[in-house]
């Protein structure tokens, strides 16, 4: 079975500092990870996607991401927040052909301070 | 622009009401989708379709159904409405590769109160 877990589900960071959003996936097989960002009262975009090319992933926004198999992590991050990087953010996995078995994580509320 | 356009976003029902959320895609994707969105449980997935008439179950399909009459339009459907069915419900859509690595497209969101 495919699982994804986020880490903390509120992050607060102060504007110009590091944004670090944690998931970590189980998947018996290679899976394919996806970022999504839900900005407030809109439905989820996506930011990035790993599909077994290259494992640093690049996204909209400045946003980034690493495959790591050792540690089957797929952790977001960003050099410098921006207070319009205030949104909640979704790791997701599958390992299927069909989009119907995507599964997301519980989801991480990004907060930007002054 | 690729658009999914959800026709409610706000809606408040009695329990017991039959309730109809409709869900518009202009990319002429094949698969379409009904996600619920509660707090601390991420999305779960409501039933899915790949085709016309064509519907799957997803992982909680009690108490909905869907109806795909045509490719652009997908409707879920809350036959009696109950309180524990007062959520935020996402439409989105996949063009036919859209588990390989494939994007979904994700409508506003319709925040469904049921009383």
């Amino acid at each position: 079975a495919q699982s994804v877990t986020q880490l903390g589900s509120h992050v607060s960071v102060s504007e110009g500092a590091l944004v670090l959003l944690r998931c970590n996936y189980s998947s018996s097989v290679p899976p394919y990870l996806f970022w999504y960002v839900q900005y407030p009262n809109q439905g989820l975009q996506l930011l990035l996607k790993y599909t077994s090319a290259a494992t640093l992933v690049k996204g909209i926004n400045g946003f980034e991401a690493e495959f790591k198999k050792s540690e089957t992590s797929f952790h977001l991050t960003k050099p410098s927040a921006h207070m319009s990087d205030a949104a909640e953010y979704f790791c997701a996995v599958t390992r299927y052909s069909s989009a119907s078995k995507i599964i997301f994580g519980s989801g991480t509320r990004l907060s930007i301070r002054p | 622009d690729v658009k999914v356009t959800q026709s409610s976003r706000y809606l408040v029902k009695r329990t017991g009401e039959k309730v109809f959320l409709e869900c518009v895609q202009d990319m002429d994707h094949e698969n379409m989708f009904w996600y619920r969105q509660d707090p601390g449980l991420g999305l779960r997935l409501i039933y899915f379709s790949y085709d016309v008439k064509m519907k799957e179950k997803g992982d909680i399909p009690e108490g909905y159904s869907v109806s795909r009459e045509k490719k652009e339009r997908f409707s879920l459907i809350l036959e009696s409405a109950s309180t524990n069915q007062t959520s935020m419900y996402l439409c989105a859509s996949s063009s036919g590769t859209g588990g390989m690595g494939g994007e979904l497209f994700f409508g506003e969101g319709s925040r469904l109160t049921v009383l």
